[in-house]
């Protein structure tokens, strides 16, 4: 049973400029969560999708947005980037309610 | 105060040691509780998941919470090189049927031969 997918795994990126990140979730999983990984915050909860709505918003300015498609597949974009966006943007999916989530490794993005 | 406190470590154990690891909450609607491993430049795994107060042993692992004190651990025994990674405490918060995880921010464990 294939993981959770995202693509691409390494991003390098100019400030001010646009970036759009990928996920895939395992077959069958409707809820897709994102999350920043940062080394001074941590785990951030970015927000989650199910059956493509937008259920829960973390604290993140509207730069940051998302979408998710009819096969679950989800989207993230972030736009006018700043060196602060720098970060591991890690997407997870979860079977149903009360179920742990399963991540996927991750893109790094590196804002210059 | 945040409200998932856990101790950054890093936390050096010989191999065949006991680890015990630990997160404090605030929260008292927290109800559930997982455990997650992180490797270098990998995404999280999910290590234990856990709802009652009490023990759930799996293998090595043993995750322990007690709800009137707010407290979780994770005990590894017969501890391994290959545990060497960063773990992580995370509570789900539900609104509704709507979820997030708060996480605390990882103790990272190097188990030496």
């Amino acid at each position: 049973k294939a993981g959770v997918t995202q693509t691409p795994r390494y991003l390098i990126k100019t400030r001010g400029q646009q970036v759009t990140l990928s996920c895939s979730p395992i077959s069958g999983h409707r809820s897709v969560s994102w999350y920043q990984q940062t080394p001074g915050q941590g785990l951030q909860f970015l927000f989650e999708y199910f059956s493509e709505t937008q259920r829960n918003k973390g604290n993140f300015p509207g730069r940051f947005s998302g979408r998710q498609f009819s096969n679950s597949r989800s989207e993230m974009n972030v736009s006018t980037l700043e060196l602060g966006d720098s970060a591991l943007y890690l997407c997870a999916s979860r079977a149903a309610e009360n179920y742990g989530y399963t991540f996927g490794s991750g893109t790094r993005l590196t804002v210059v | 105060q945040k409200e998932v406190e856990q101790d950054p470590g890093p936390l050096s154990v010989p191999e065949g040691a006991i680890v015990s690891l630990n997160c404090t909450y605030s929260n008292s609607a927290f109800q559930y509780f997982m455990w997650y491993r992180q490797y270098s430049r990998k995404g999280p795994e999910l290590l234990m998941y856990t709802y009652s107060s009490g023990n759930k042993e799996d293998g090595r692992f043993t995750a322990q919470v007690d709800k009137s004190s707010k407290y979780i651990s994770l005990f590894i025994r017969d501890s391994q090189p290959s545990d060497s990674a960063t773990y992580l405490c995370a509570l789900p918060g539900y609104t509704g049927t709507a979820s997030k995880l708060t996480f605390g921010t990882g103790t990272r464990l190097q188990v030496t031969l």
